[in-house]
C-alpha cells in the first residue's frame, strides 16, 4: 500500500512563506501532485514532479526527492486568498490512480 | 479546451433510496475518468476508476457502482443508500494515468 503523511494544519502570515512537507512511502513510485482546495470546492492542480528537483510556477514550487520519499510544497508572498487545504497525492507506475494524503490546511492570518 | 460537468451540485436523500450522480468530459477522448468520495475534512478516496467505455475498476467494497455507457460520460450508482454515503462526491479525468487529473466541482451529498 501506500502512506502519504503531511501536517494537519499551518497557520502563516500574509506575505510570508510556508512550507507544507509531503512524506510517502510506495512501490514504483510515478509521480507526485500538489493541489490545492478551498473549503467546499473541487481540487485545483498546482504541481507535478516526476524527478528530483525544484519545479517553480509563479508564487508557489515544488520539491522532490525521490530517494528519501519526500517532497515540498513552497508559497511564497502569502495572500490571503491561499487560505484553504494542500493535498499531496502520489502516483505508482504500475497502476492508474492518485493516493491522496489527507491535505494540510493552511490558515493565512492578516 | 477540455471542461468536465458533474451534477447536481447537492443533493438530499433519504436512507435507501436510489442514486445516479452523472459525470461528462468535453474536449478529449479517451480520457481516463474517475470517481472519489470526501468525507468532512478528510482526504479524497478513490471509489472507481475507468480507462475506456465499459471498463470500471473498483477500489473500495462498498454498495455503489459505475457504469461507463459512452466515451466521456460517468455514472455512479447505488441501489439503496446508507447513512454512510454521505460526503462529496468528485468526478475527474486525466489524459494518461501519470497525467494530471481535473476535477468537477463535486456533488454534496446528504443521507437522511
Amino acid at each position: 500500500g501506500q502512506n502519504i503523511d503531511q501536517p494537519t494544519e499551518m497557520t502563516a502570515t500574509e506575505g510570508a512563506i510556508v512550507q507544507i512537507n509531503c512524506t510517502y512511502q510506495t512501490s514504483g513510485f510515478n509521480g507526485l501532485f500538489w493541489y490545492q482546495q478551498h473549503a467546499g470546492e473541487a481540487p485545483t492542480f498546482l504541481s507535478y514532479n516526476v524527478l528530483d528537483g525544484l519545479e517553480e510556477k509563479g508564487r508557489f514550487s515544488s520539491f522532490l526527492s525521490r530517494s528519501k520519499g519526500y517532497s515540498y510544497l513552497l508559497l511564497k508572498e502569502l495572500q490571503m486568498k491561499d487560505s484553504a487545504s494542500y493535498l499531496c497525492a502520489v502516483i505508482k507506475a504500475a497502476g492508474n490512480k492518485l493516493t491522496f494524503g489527507g491535505g494540510t490546511r493552511v490558515l493565512v492570518k492578516p | 479546451s477540455q471542461t468536465i460537468h458533474q451534477w447536481p451540485a447537492t443533493l438530499v436523500q433519504p436512507v435507501g433510496s436510489p442514486l445516479s450522480l452523472e459525470c461528462t468530459v468535453e474536449g478529449t477522448s479517451n480520457p481516463n475518468l474517475y470517481w472519489y468520495r470526501q468525507a468532512a475534512g478528510r482526504g479524497l478516496q478513490l471509489l472507481f476508476y475507468s480507462v475506456g467505455i465499459g471498463q470500471i475498476s473498483s477500489e473500495v467494497p462498498q454498495n455503489l457502482s459505475a457504469s461507463r455507457p459512452q466515451d466521456r460520460q460517468f455514472i455512479l450508482s447505488s441501489k439503496k443508500l446508507l447513512l454512510s454515503d454521505s460526503g462529496f462526491y468528485l468526478c475527474a479525468w486525466s489524459e494518461y494515468s501519470n497525467q494530471p487529473q481535473h476535477f468537477g466541482d463535486g456533488t454534496r451529498l446528504s443521507i437522511l
